[in-house]
């Protein structure tokens, strides 16, 4: 099955600056993967996701990068504010077959932005 | 519209004892999930179900059961629960060719 690896497990930046959380995934037949932020006490909640046809997406603040061939995909987060602490997970799925139905996520990245 | 909905929220129970916690979704979802959460491990898939009627082993399914009978209704029980199966557990929906998880609130459980 499908393994996913997240680096690193906690990262503090400061108020204002960039935060790059990095993930590898094992099967190259995977295609989709999604980001979740978990606020201390919450639901995860989907923030960005990129498909395998897509190097790059961007939404305000936050972008994600995959690299098929690599097969690995980071988020980048810039301008970090103290409402961007919490913990991040990424996750891969793949677009056919049993594989398609379920989501394998990595173990987080608990972010701390110290003001 | 209340979405994804988890019972009971918090639960403590003694070695040996059995449980269900229900996950009821109001969006006609055909997908629905359990994941547990522990510390440093992350979203852990137990069991999941494809529709009303069928469920599937996950990546952690051993000391669990399910069951689907109705669709917008997914059940987890714990026959026998053990203290590993302290835990954080979610249940999570969604569309077929919809990748997008939608979680329910979580329901923490402790086995002492």
């Amino acid at each position: 099955g499908e393994n996913v690896e997240q680096h690193p497990s906690t990262l503090s930046v400061q108020e204002g600056d960039s935060a790059v959380i990095k993930c590898t995934y094992s099967d190259s037949a995977s295609n989709y993967f999604p980001w979740y932020k978990q606020e201390l006490g919450k639901r995860p909640q989907l923030i960005i996701d990129i498909r395998s046809n897509v190097g790059e997406k961007k939404d305000q603040r936050i972008a994600v990068t995959l690299n098929k061939t690599a097969k690995h995909f980071s988020l980048h987060i810039t301008e970090t504010q103290p409402e961007d602490s919490a913990v991040y997970f990424c996750a891969a799925s793949m677009g056919s077959g049993a594989g398609s139905y379920q989501l394998t996520f990595g173990k987080g990245t608990k972010l701390s932005v110290i003001p | 519209n209340a979405g994804v909905t988890q019972t009971p929220k918090f639960r403590v129970l003694k070695t040996g004892q059995s449980m269900t916690l229900l996950c009821a979704q109001d969006m006609n979802h055909e997908y629905m999930y359990w994941y547990r959460q522990d510390p440093g491990m992350g979203l852990r898939l137990i069991h999941y179900s494809v529709g009303e009627g069928t469920t599937a082993k996950g990546e952690v399914p051993d000391g669990y059961n399910v069951s689907r009978l109705k669709k917008q209704n997914f059940l987890l029980g714990l026959e026998s629960a053990a203290p590993s199966q302290t835990s954080v557990y979610f249940c999570a929906s969604r569309v077929p060719g919809a990748n997008v998880l939608t979680f329910g609130a979580g329901s923490r459980l402790t086995v002492l």
